[in-house]
């Protein structure tokens, strides 16, 4: 079954101190991969997301994630967070040549202590 | 642009109660969505349209229905609540099915005693 993998669900880090959430999907076919953020209730947005191209790929707020195909692999980083990404972070995966269907990871929950 | 809109934001049924919770996008999206999130779970994809007339199951649909009849509603039904569908609902939209970026609602917290 197609699935994503988000590998640690709670992540405490110190502010300033950098930051990597772990993603890994299932399949090595053609796919779309993304990173959403969700604010204490709130809707998920977008961070950034992996469609062709280069492999290292900048979003918002500072974030930045690489695409590694041979590890099937979408780890999000940021070099110094903030107060403000204490937030759950959701990788997200969607095959175009497959279906319409998009794939959430369970969530990472990163939480920065000041 | 109001973007996609969600109501109620809140709501609490008793079991065997039926109720619909709404969505709507003013973007012209083609593509809907609609999405359960639970602890642990993260967010699970109950049904999904890919335009006025057309839906599809997703993940999770047993005990919800849905309907396409204009581009900018996607209504969801719970027929018979029961309390393991309490949850936070998510409506999503994108421009096309696929590698698109979606939009979401801010969701509706459903509460079945």
């Amino acid at each position: 079954a197609q699935s994503v993998t988000q590998l640690d669900s709670q992540v405490p880090v110190f502010e300033e101190a950098p930051v990597e959430l772990r993603c890994n999907y299932s399949s090595s076919v053609s796919v779309y991969l993304f990173w959403y953020v969700q604010y204490p209730n709130q809707g998920l947005q977008l961070l950034l997301k992996y469609l062709s191209g280069s492999t290292l790929v900048k979003g918002i707020n500072g974030f930045e994630a690489e695409f590694n195909k041979s590890q099937t692999s979408f780890h999000l980083r940021k070099p110094s967070v903030h107060i403000s990404d204490t937030a759950e972070y959701f990788c997200a995966v969607s095959y175009p040549n497959t279906g319409n269907q998009f794939y959430f990871g369970t969530g990472t929950s990163l939480t920065v202590i000041p | 642009n109001a973007g996609v809109t969600q109501t109620p934001k809140f709501q609490v049924l008793k079991t065997g109660q039926s109720m619909t919770l709404q969505c709507a996008q003013d973007m012209n999206h083609e593509y809907m969505s609609w999405y359960r999130q639970d602890p642990g779970m993260g967010l699970r994809l109950i049904h999904y349209s890919v335009g006025a007339g057309i839906t599809d199951q997703g993940e999770v649909p047993n005990g919800y229905n849905v309907s396409r009849s204009t581009t900018e509603d996607f209504p969801l039904r719970l027929l018979s609540a029961a309390p393991s569908q309490t949850s936070v609902y998510f409506c999503a939209s994108s421009p096309r099915p696929g590698g698109e970026t979606q939009y979401f609602g801010p969701g509706t917290r459903l509460l079945v005693l």
